[in-house]
């Protein structure tokens, strides 16, 4: 079974800061690892999709790394802003039945 | 396009009662996923549909149901409202073939 774990659980930086998010994930045979933002109370936005074929993604200030050797993969915040402040989740397709896992999530607050 | 669209935002029911939720995916997606987000547990996957069938299923007993329909709208039920169904439930769409899932805003269910 899949788990995926995201540490730090929480996170407040200030304004400008560059930050990195980390997700592991315990079955390393997966095709493609997907970021996610989530503001409260709100659904998810896609930010990043890497496929398996893939070390890399960026997207502004946003860049995903994953390495499935380690069952690791970062995202990179560079000059974070308040507006960045949201829970951020990382998914995995498992194997067997289920469409996706989700990591535990990193609650990050960006501070004027 | 529009995004996907999820009805009622917010609903309070009580124990034993029971819910349908709706689900309109972004024009053209025919697949569908259902989740449910809850504190404790984080994001589960409960169902997926495409072209009218059930694809995947998640780790929920038979309480939650769902359907969808020829133009790809889902719905899913849940009977016997217990306290613990208390949750957001998030649907997401999808383009056959792809990974990436577009969600929606959500439904907050609240079970008294």
């Amino acid at each position: 079974k899949q788990e995926v774990t995201q540490i730090p659980a929480a996170l407040s930086v200030p304004e400008g800061e560059n930050l990195v998010l980390n997700c592991s994930f315990t079955d390393s045979a997966i095709y493609n690892l997907q970021w996610f933002r989530q503001d409260p109370g709100k659904g998810l936005t896609s930010l990043l999709l890497i496929q398996s074929s893939q070390r890399e993604q960026t997207s502004g200030r946003l860049n995903a790394s994953l390495d499935k050797s380690s069952g690791r993969s970062t995202l990179y915040i560079a000059a974070s802003q308040p507006g960045d402040s949201a829970t951020y989740l990382c998914a995995v397709p498992p194997g067997g039945y289920q469409k996706v896992t989700f990591g535990t999530g990193t609650k990050l607050q960006v501070i004027p | 396009k529009a995004g996907v669209t999820q009805t009622p935002r917010y609903l309070i029911k009580t124990r034993g009662q029971q819910v349908t939720l709706s689900c309109s995916p972004i024009s053209g997606h025919r697949s569908v996923s259902w989740y449910q987000q809850t504190p404790g547990q984080g994001l589960q996957f409960l169902f997926e549909y495409f072209s009218e069938t059930q694809r995947n299923k998640g780790n929920f007993p038979g309480r939650f149901s769902g359907r969808q329909f020829s133009n790809s709208r889902s719905e899913m039920n849940v009977s016997t409202l217990e306290l613990g169904d208390s949750a957001l439930y998030l649907c997401a769409s999808s383009l056959e073939g792809s990974e990436t899932q577009y969600f929606g805003p959500g439904t907050r269910l609240l079970v008294l």
